[in-house]
C-alpha cells in the first residue's frame, strides 16, 4: 500500500544546529507540503513544492529550507533551530485536492 | 494568518449524540474539506465539498457549505466514542495548498 512516511519521529536538538527532518511518499504525488502544528494554532504551512525542483513558501518559511530532487522526497531543513522551531511537523501529499499526512515528527529545541 | 476559524473550540457530548462543527473563512475558495486528527497522529481526511456544492455525504457525515456566507458545517451523527478527536476545516483557493483553521477537539463520552 501507498504511504507516506516521516522521519525521525522523536528529535532533541540544540539551539543553533541544523537539522533535518525527512519525508517520503510512494503514492507517486506531485505536490507535497510541510506544516508545523502548535497549540492554539492549528497546522501552519511551511514550504511546499508541485513538483521536483519546485519549491514555494508558505505561512512560516523563516529559518527553514527545502529542496525536491525526486517525487518521492522532500526533506525540511532547518537552518539553525531555534527554541521557537520547538513544534510537531507534519508531511503532506496530494494530487487531486485530498492530502495524505504523515505521522508527524516532535522537535524540541533546547 | 488562518483562514478557517472553527467554532466552538471544544465539545463534548454523550454517544450516541449528533456532534456539529462550524467553520467560518474568509477569502473566496475553490473547496473547503474536513479532517479528523487523533491524538499523537497525523491528519485524516473525511470529506471534500467544492465550491459549486451546498451538501455532501459520507457515512455519518453530512457537511454543509454557504458560500455567501463563508462558512461550513460537520455534523457527525449517532457519535461513538472513537469519533473523538480534533476536526480541521481547511480551504483551498484553486491548488492543492491548504490553509487550516485552528479545529475544534471533539470528547464523546461512552
Amino acid at each position: 500500500d501507498a504511504e507516506i512516511t516521516q522521519s525521525p519521529r522523536h528529535k532533541i536538538t540544540e539551539t543553533g544546529r541544523q537539522v533535518t527532518l525527512a519525508c517520503h511518499q510512494t503514492w507517486n504525488h506531485n505536490n507535497m507540503f510541510w506544516y508545523r502544528q502548535d497549540l492554539g494554532h492549528g497546522l501552519r504551512l511551511i514550504h511546499y513544492s508541485y513538483g521536483v525542483h519546485d519549491t514555494n513558501k508558505g505561512e512560516v518559511s523563516d529559518g527553514y529550507s527545502v529542496s525536491r530532487s525526486n517525487t518521492e522526497d522532500l526533506p525540511l531543513t532547518l537552518e539553525s533551530a531555534a527554541s521557537s522551531q520547538t513544534s510537531v511537523y507534519f508531511c503532506a501529499s496530494s494530487d487531486l485536492g485530498e492530502q495524505y499526512f504523515g505521522p508527524g515528527t516532535r522537535l524540541t529545541v533546547t | 494568518s488562518q483562514q478557517g476559524e472553527e467554532d466552538p473550540q471544544a465539545l463534548s457530548i454523550q454517544e450516541g449524540e449528533n456532534a456539529t462543527m462550524n467553520c467560518s473563512y474568509k477569502t473566496s475558495i475553490n473547496n473547503l474539506q474536513w479532517y479528523r486528527q487523533n491524538s499523537g497522529r497525523g491528519l485524516v481526511h473525511l470529506i471534500l465539498i467544492r465550491s459549486n456544492e451546498r451538501e455532501k455525504h459520507s457515512g455519518r457525515l453530512r457537511v454543509t457549505l454557504d458560500t455567501s456566507k463563508k462558512s461550513s458545517s460537520l455534523l457527525i451523527t449517532a457519535s461513538r466514542a472513537a469519533d473523538t478527536a480534533s476536526y480541521f476545516c481547511a480551504t483551498a483557493a484553486g491548488t492543492d495548498k491548504l490553509i487550516f483553521g485552528t479545529g475544534t477537539r471533539l470528547q464523546v463520552f461512552p
